[in-house]
């Protein structure tokens, strides 16, 4: 059964760090386009990072120098550290799996992990 | 970034109505547009990418359509089960999503 599990999510204040895990099953991640996703309260859907199968990175720039991607094979689990966090950086995050066909959508998702940035 | 703008976004609609919410991108995405169901406290669900394919075990009820820049999501027959926010993702560059669009059961 395919399935993704976030953690590492919690109360953090602001400027400090916070690693979140995503542990998969299910598939290979590093056979595929990972990424993060992040919902702030009451609000949409935005597109954080991705890691390729090859292991190209991208992020998007309100998390571009503060985040990192990353992956472990042999735990088959993606990872995103969370570096000077802001209030606004206060959201669910949620791993998903980007597929290689037209429109690239992301057709697995976890179930989410929770960060507040506050003081 | 493309942006991605929704409407409406909000509707209130009878079981067994059609409901239709477009999506429209700043710049030209070809058919890379998928659309997603959210509901409240879960992780968004995959129902269409590519503008139209219907992803697997997705009510056919479900449709999409649309090129370039202007797209529709369509449920030909409201379900009680369908309450949920609907967003729209262009996958053509960097991914970005519509503002979502609320649909409720009247």
């Amino acid at each position: 059964e395919v399935q993704l599990v976030e953690s590492g999510g919690g109360l953090v204040q602001p400027g400090g760090c916070l690693r979140l895990s995503c542990a998969v099953s299910g598939f290979t991640v590093s056979s595929n386009y990972m990424n993060w996703v992040r919902q702030a309260p009451g609000k949409g859907l935005e597109w954080l990072s991705v890691i390729y199968s090859g292991g190209s990175t991208f992020y998007a720039d309100s998390v571009k120098g503060r985040f990192t991607i990353s992956r472990d094979n042999s735990k088959n689990t993606l990872y995103l550290q969370m570096n000077s966090l802001r209030d606004e950086d206060t959201a669910v995050y949620f791993c998903a799996r980007r597929l290689t066909v037209a429109g690239e959508p992301m057709d697995v998702w976890g179930t989410g992990t929770t960060v507040t940035v506050s003081s | 970034d493309i942006q991605m703008t929704q409407s409406p976004s909000s509707l209130s609609a009878s079981v067994g109505d059609r409901v239709t919410i477009t999506c429209r991108a700043s710049q030209t995405i070809r058919n890379y547009l998928n659309w997603y169901q959210q509901k409240p406290g879960k992780a968004p669900k995959l129902l269409i990418y590519a503008t139209s394919s219907l992803q697997s075990g997705v009510p056919s009820r479900f449709s999409g359509s649309g090129s370039g820049t202007d797209f529709t999501l369509t449920i030909s027959s409201l379900q009680p089960e369908d309450s949920a926010t609907y967003y729209c993702q262009q996958g053509h560059s960097a991914p970005t999503f519509g503002g979502g669009t609320k649909v409720e059961i009247k």
